[in-house]
């Protein structure tokens, strides 16, 4: 069963505009992380910010920010004032604590990702 | 500078032939990953090891195979079982131990087969 769901194939938006990216998650495990990755056309993953389960604050870094809503599982990306340079594929990712104990060994699991354009 | 290296970052090879990529870290991380990227999709985990001398079949394992005999390499061989070999590979890094380590990734080998 898919356990990361990004609804959003793509979008484009305005350079120095705010964009919310979607991300849903499905766990039964209470202690969990996740986590939002870049990807730009070169190829190379490149970590954003992480928030973890029990944390009480909303996680942010610059202009990075996540709206964490754990009752619905829920955990969108906002990038604040877009910039040329944020165009790239935005993945959303978790690794649940119960996979630390297994042997799976705390292995990340990725939605299919969100294209995002910036338009001058 | 420390980080995770991948070679070569395009690789050809036809049909039938098995092919191995490199991934070299010098981040002291004790995890490390293989990853599948089809086109306009997310990743898939092909492979993973926590120490040395030990690795676990991820999602998509078949045709392909690893070994991790120094803690700073972990290589992937495409083997011809491969149905559909051509794709875009990621290696990743992370220490071990705690829920908010992200990994840490190489820059990819885009291999083509034909």
């Amino acid at each position: 069963a898919q356990k990361i769901t990004q609804t959003q194939p793509g979008m484009f938006v305005q350079e120095k505009e705010a964009v919310t990216l979607d991300c849903t998650y499905d766990t039964s495990d209470p202690s969990y992380g996740l986590f939002w990755y870049k990807q730009p056309s070169s190829g190379e993953m490149i970590f954003l910010i992480y928030q973890g389960s029990y944390d009480q604050q909303n996680a942010t870094e610059g202009r990075y920010s996540l709206n964490f809503q754990k009752a619905r599982k829920s955990a969108n990306l906002v990038i604040s004032a877009s910039q040329l340079g944020d165009s790239a594929m935005y993945f959303c990712a978790m690794r649940e604590w119960e996979s630390m104990t297994t042997d799976s060994w705390g292995k990340l699991q990725f939605g299919a990702g969100t294209q995002v354009v910036v338009t001058p | 500078d420390g980080g995770i290296t991948q070679s070569p970052k395009y690789l050809f090879r036809k049909e039938g032939q098995n092919v191995t990529l490199s991934c070299e870290q010098n981040l002291n991380h004790d995890a490390m990953y293989w990853y599948r990227q089809d086109p306009g999709q997310g990743l898939r985990l092909i492979y993973y090891s926590q120490i040395v001398n030990d690795f676990q079949k991820g999602d998509i394992a078949e045709g392909y195979s690893v070994s991790r005999e120094k803690k700073e390499s972990f290589p992937l061989t495409v083997t011809s079982a491969q149905k559909n070999p051509t794709a875009f590979y990621l290696c990743a890094s992370s220490i071990s131990g705690q829920l908010s380590y992200e990994q840490y990734f190489g820059p990819g080998t885009r291999l083509t087969v034909t």
